[in-house]
């Protein structure tokens, strides 16, 4: 069964504080690596997707990064707009999405 | 705005009612799915269709049925509703299988079972 592990729970952060999210995963032959960006009572965004050990990808403040056991998130100088739950999601072979809890983050002005 | 609309975007009922929750996936994408989220659970997989055809099932209840029409929106009903069924219920769409899968989520529709 696929598992994927967020931590921590959930993070504060002051204002260009930069740090990082993780999301540790057991699944049987990755096919993906999906981050998603959820604000409350909306529906998840769609950040990045990874496919393979090694491979990095950027927008903004945030970098995405993944080997064979786990991914990071590294968010750098955040804002108080990057506030928010961020999801880690896998998927394995041609199966459907399994989800982390997710990360809070709060960014503190 | 992802693409992806649902309908309607609150809904209060109470026990033992049914209720249908409506998707439009985005334009071109073949694959519908039905997600159920949480506070304790986090986001959970109940269902995918794919072109109208049902395609992976998750941990989705009897009482909860869908269905994918010719026009490629989907539904999903909800019937003999409990409290435990108070969530929030998001849809997904994607290109389809042997595509690209990134799924692009709606704005969700929140159910509150009185």
């Amino acid at each position: 069964e696929d598992q994927v592990t967020q931590s921590p729970e959930a993070l504060r952060l002051q204002e260009g504080e930069s740090s990082s999210l993780n999301c540790s995963y057991t699944v049987s032959g990755l096919r993906g690596l999906f981050w998603y960006r959820q604000d409350p009572g909306k529906g998840p965004e769609f950040l990045f997707t990874l496919y393979s050990a090694g491979e990095e990808k950027e927008k903004e403040r945030l970098k995405a990064t993944l080997t064979k056991k786990e991914s990071f998130l590294h968010i750098t100088a955040p804002k108080p707009e990057d506030s928010a739950t961020y999801l880690c999601a896998v998927q394995a072979g041609y199966s459907t999405l399994t989800f982390g809890k997710g990360t809070m983050l709060l960014v503190s002005p | 705005d992802s693409g992806v609309t649902q309908t309607p975007k609150h809904l209060i009922t109470a026990t033992g009612q049914r209720v249908t929750l409506r998707c439009s996936p985005r334009s071109g994408d073949l694959s519908v799915y039905w997600y159920q989220q949480s506070l304790d659970q986090g986001l959970q997989f109940l269902i995918q269709y794919y072109n109208g055809e049902e395609r992976a099932k998750g941990n989705i209840l009897e009482r909860f049925s869908a269905q994918q029409f010719p026009d490629l929106h989907s539904e999903l009903n909800l019937s003999s509703l409990e409290l435990g069924d108070s969530a929030l219920y998001f849809c997904a769409s994607s290109v389809g299988p042997g595509t690209q899968e990134t799924q692009y989520f709606g704005p969700g529709t929140r159910l509150l079972v009185l």
